[in-house]
């Protein structure tokens, strides 16, 4: 069974950093691109940055770029987000997602909270 | 960046009755469009894939049509636990992948 499990949110102030987690099994993960997606409080959802299997391309949104890394670390079967400079607006549940080929994102993890306030 | 603009913003339904969604691109991304339900606290699932294959698991009341901007969900006969929010999402053209902004399908 697929599984994704993030972990490493939680109440961060403005200008302040934080390591996003996720732990993937039940799947080969080398065979995939994986995501990271956001949605804030309320709102719909927002693709922030995924990376190759290998780690070779890496791409995001242009209101995260400079700010956010996204990282894996394939002998661990791990996805990461490093943000940094976060912002108010930054403050969003964000899902780890898995991307099939041909598809779109086919398994999704719960999800962790990131709130950025003083 | 591709914006796709989802209508209606809520839809009131019974169960039972006709669901029609739309989705609709700002240019063409072919065939290259899901669809995704996500239900309160709970992470999105994928519906359809490439405008109108259902992903695993997905019963067969729900379909989707359309090719090029303009883009139909549509949910036969609605059952109590289809009641979510639904969003399109493309991959023509990326960075950036887009979502539409939602639709919330309630129980009238």
């Amino acid at each position: 069974e697929v599984q994704l499990v993030e972990s490493g949110g939680g109440l961060v102030q403005p200008g302040g950093s934080l390591r996003l987690s996720c732990a993937a099994s039940g799947f080969t993960f080398t065979d995939y691109y994986m995501s990271w997606v956001r949605q804030a409080p309320g709102a719909g959802l927002e693709w922030v940055a995924n990376t190759h299997p290998y780690g070779s391309d890496k791409y995001n949104v242009d209101s995260v770029k400079g700010r956010f890394t996204i990282t894996r670390d394939n002998a661990k079967n791990a996805l990461y987000l490093q943000m940094n400079s976060l912002r108010p607006d930054d403050t969003a549940v964000y899902f780890c997602a898995r991307e099939r080929y041909g598809w779109g994102f086919d398994h999704w993890g719960r999800g962790t909270l990131v709130t950025v306030s003083s | 960046e591709i914006v796709l603009t989802q209508s209606p913003a809520t839809l009131s339904l019974s169960p039972g009755d006709r669901a029609t969604l739309s989705c609709r691109a700002s240019q063409s991304v072919g065939n290259y469009l899901a669809w995704y339900q996500q239900k309160p606290g709970q992470a999105p699932r994928l519906l359809i894939y490439d405008a109108s294959n259902r992903a695993t698991g997905i019963p067969a009341r729900f379909s989707g049509s359309g090719s090029g901007t303009d883009f139909t969900l549509t949910i036969s006969s609605l059952e109590p636990e289809d009641f979510a929010f639904y969003y399109c999402q493309q991959r023509a053209d990326w960075p950036p992948y887009t979502f539409g902004q939602g639709t919330k399908l309630e129980i009238k």
